[in-house]
């Protein structure tokens, strides 16, 4: 079964509203979570690093303010896009690490901003 | 600093072995990691190399030279639902390489 999920799995949205994106760890306990975006035809380009109980480590070039992340419980993680643009549209993929040898991606969510 | 390059597009034929290369350059390693995505889909996890060798898991196998900087994926007895983008990885926070998009053609 699924070890991490999204929620929602898409959703459009219109310029200059806000969206919120959930990744729930359904078997683990997770002190960190990942967060990532990607592109069409392009890799995956790690945001931020989620940590539980204390603030979000960003990557250089992302914008804490515009990209607001929340790690309330060990199972939960937010990302909210505030003031979202057409530039924004893009598929989210959240991370739970496993150890230290592999992530569990939760499925994804796919953005789109009208 | 951190860089990580692989080629962008393979073609290959069903029942054919392709080889998917990776290369890198990391002041910390952590192991390298290959995964593989489906369009639309999330990365799924195909192998973990920390030390160097070859690794085989089926059709598939993974190498490492630490030394050289450098890895690959080996892909045997390709079938049609190879076509997706292999991805490989390294380090904690996993610094993704651009992907390289494989199409198996019949």
């Amino acid at each position: 079964g699924a070890v991490v999920s999204q929620h929602p799995s898409w959703v459009i949205c219109k310029s200059g509203t806000s969206v919120k994106i959930e990744c729930r760890s359904l078997d683990f306990q997770a002190t960190t979570m990942f967060w990532y975006r990607q592109f069409p035809k392009q890799s995956l380009m790690l945001m931020a690093t989620s940590n539980e109980g204390s603030k979000a480590t960003y990557e250089q070039g992302v914008e804490k303010d515009k990209f607001l992340i929340n790690h309330a419980s060990l199972t939960l993680s937010t990302l909210t896009v505030t003031s979202a643009h057409p530039e924004d549209s893009s598929f989210y993929i959240c991370s739970v690490p496993i150890l230290s040898d592999e992530q569990y991606f939760g499925p994804g969510t796919r953005l789109t901003v009208t | 600093g951190q860089n990580i390059d692989q080629p962008t597009e393979m073609t290959a034929t069903e029942g054919a072995i392709v080889q998917i290369n990776c290369t890198y350059q990391t002041s910390g390693f952590n192991g390298l990691f290959w995964y593989q995505q489906h369009a639309g889909e999330a990365p799924t996890f195909l192998s973990y190399n920390v030390l160097d060798g070859l690794e085989e898991k089926g059709r598939f196998s993974s190498f490492l030279s630490r030394s050289k900087g450098y890895s690959y994926l080996l892909l045997k007895e390709l079938q049609m639902k190879d076509s997706a983008s292999y991805l490989c990885a390294y380090g904690q926070n996993f610094v993704f390489g651009p992907g390289t998009r494989l199409s198996v053609l019949p």
